[in-house]
């Protein structure tokens, strides 16, 4: 069964404390794999998609990495406005036209 | 260019009302979805559409039909509300010419009394 787990669930960090978000996943016949931040009371928004293992992609603060069994999206130096739930989704293979997501990591970043 | 636009934003129900949440994206895809996202849970697919004319079933369609009315526009229809469709509903669309990454709409958020 295509799965796709994220941790921790809750991350608080201090403003310029790096840190890594967890993304493991089991599907049958990787596609894409995906990471959206979230914003309290809005829709997901698109940060990076990776297709194959040891593609990395950055924006700003932002590194996202894969391997054949997970992704992890770092954060360095964040910031107050960093803070969001941050979503990981996979597109497998045998149904390419379906996503699954995981539950997020909501992140916290104090000044 | 809006994107992707849901209506309502908000709707209480009573348990055994029925409704229709409205989709509609002017980024001329074929394809469109449905989520429903709960605490803890993620995002999970409801219904989606290849194309105008066409839909399948995701994850969790018990409970719901949908309706593509043309390439603008598909709607999810709860016919029977129960407490336990209480979420955040998100509909979506290809942001770009791929069908890889999705563009989603800024979601109704239905509460069932």
């Amino acid at each position: 069964e295509d799965q796709v787990t994220q941790s921790p669930e809750a991350l608080r960090l201090q403003e310029g404390e790096s840190s890594s978000l967890n993304c493991s996943y089991t599907v049958s016949g990787l596609r894409g794999l995906f990471w959206y931040r979230q914003d309290p009371g809005k829709g997901p928004e698109f940060l990076f998609t990776l297709y194959s293992a040891g593609e990395e992609k950055e924006k700003e603060r932002l590194k996202a990495t894969l391997t054949k069994k997970e992704s992890f999206l770092h954060i360095t130096a964040p910031k107050p406005e960093d803070s969001a739930t941050y979503l990981c989704a996979v597109q497998a293979g045998r149904n390419f036209n379906k996503f699954y997501f995981g539950s997020g990591t909501k992140l916290n970043v104090k000044p | 260019n809006a994107g992707v636009t849901q209506t309502p934003k908000f709707q209480v129900l009573k348990t055994g009302q029925s409704m229709t949440l409205q989709c509609a994206q002017d980024m001329n895809h074929n394809s469109m979805y449905w989520y429903r996202q709960d605490p803890g849970m993620g995002l999970r697919l409801i219904y989606y559409s290849a194309s105008e004319g066409t839909t399948d079933k995701g994850e969790v369609p018990n409970g719901y039909n949908v309706s593509r009315l043309n390439k603008r526009e598909f709607s999810l229809r709860l016919e029977s509300a129960a407490p336990s469709q209480t979420s955040v509903y998100f509909c979506a669309t290809p942001q770009g010419p791929s069908t890889d990454t999705q563009y989603f709409g800024p979601g109704t958020r239905l509460t069932v009394l």
